[in-house]
């Protein structure tokens, strides 16, 4: 989990207010995800990133959006946050379609 | 479209009893399989994964699981289980050729292991 880090761990916000989650990662891979988890759901990916220049909707990606800043970060914002993104986030990378290496996560509550 | 299903939201298995997480899939091209595990407060942790080649793969911690193509399945398995082992295990498919990393996640399914 060292390899892949993530800020803040825990968040409470309010309806409407925009937030942001940082992702940073050392493992020099190109290619980095958001993820949220919800119980009995699985994880659903919300975007995903190739490199710098490449930015791709997941299957959930209503309401976020992202930012890849450098090959080591990628960030997740919410606009307007809403209680329905009430989740625990994920960040992950991977080199190439190989395994993904995860973050420890943020848990997000939206009251 | 592609699918995995985890048709057990929970396993109870008893410390030293071999243990089966059951994991089914869906795909139109030829999968790439993962198995995660989730501790606690903890993201999650690659396990193993089958890409080609041998039917049973090994992996860490002493899992391994086999893929059957027939059956369209790939079940987690270990032959004793320890009370350590408790926690949320996911199964996870992408796709070859074409292969973009995306992960598809079945829903989870928790192992609880008794002493």
């Amino acid at each position: 989990d060292a390899d892949v880090t993530q800020t803040p761990r825990n968040r409470i916000t309010k309806t409407g207010k925009r937030i942001m989650l940082e992702c940073s990662q050392t493992k020099g891979h190109d290619r980095m995800y958001w993820y949220r988890q919800d119980p009995g759901l699985g994880l659903r990916l919300i975007y995903y990133s190739f490199d710098v220049k490449d930015i791709n909707k997941g299957e959930i990606s209503d309401g976020y959006s992202v930012s890849r800043q450098a090959q080591a970060k990628f960030s997740l914002s919410l606009e307007s946050a809403i209680p329905n993104q009430t989740a625990l986030y994920f960040c992950a990378t991977s080199d190439m379609g190989d395994e993904q290496y995860f973050g420890p996560g943020t848990r997000l509550t939206v009251t | 479209a592609q699918s995995v299903a985890q048709p057990e939201d929970q396993v109870n298995v008893a410390e030293g009893n071999p243990l089966t997480v059951k994991c089914t899939y869906s795909v139109s091209g030829n999968p790439y399989l993962f198995w995660y595990v989730q501790y606690p407060n903890r993201g999650l942790q690659f396990l193993l994964k089958y890409i080609t080649g041998d039917n049973l793969v090994k992996g860490s911690y002493g899992f391994e699981a086999e893929f059957n193509k027939s059956q369209t399945s790939f079940h987690l398995k270990k032959p004793s289980a320890l009370v350590s082992d408790s926690a949320l295990y996911f199964c996870a498919v992408s796709l070859w050729p074409g292969n973009t990393g995306k992960l598809i996640f079945g829903q989870g399914t928790t192992l609880q292991v008794k002493p």
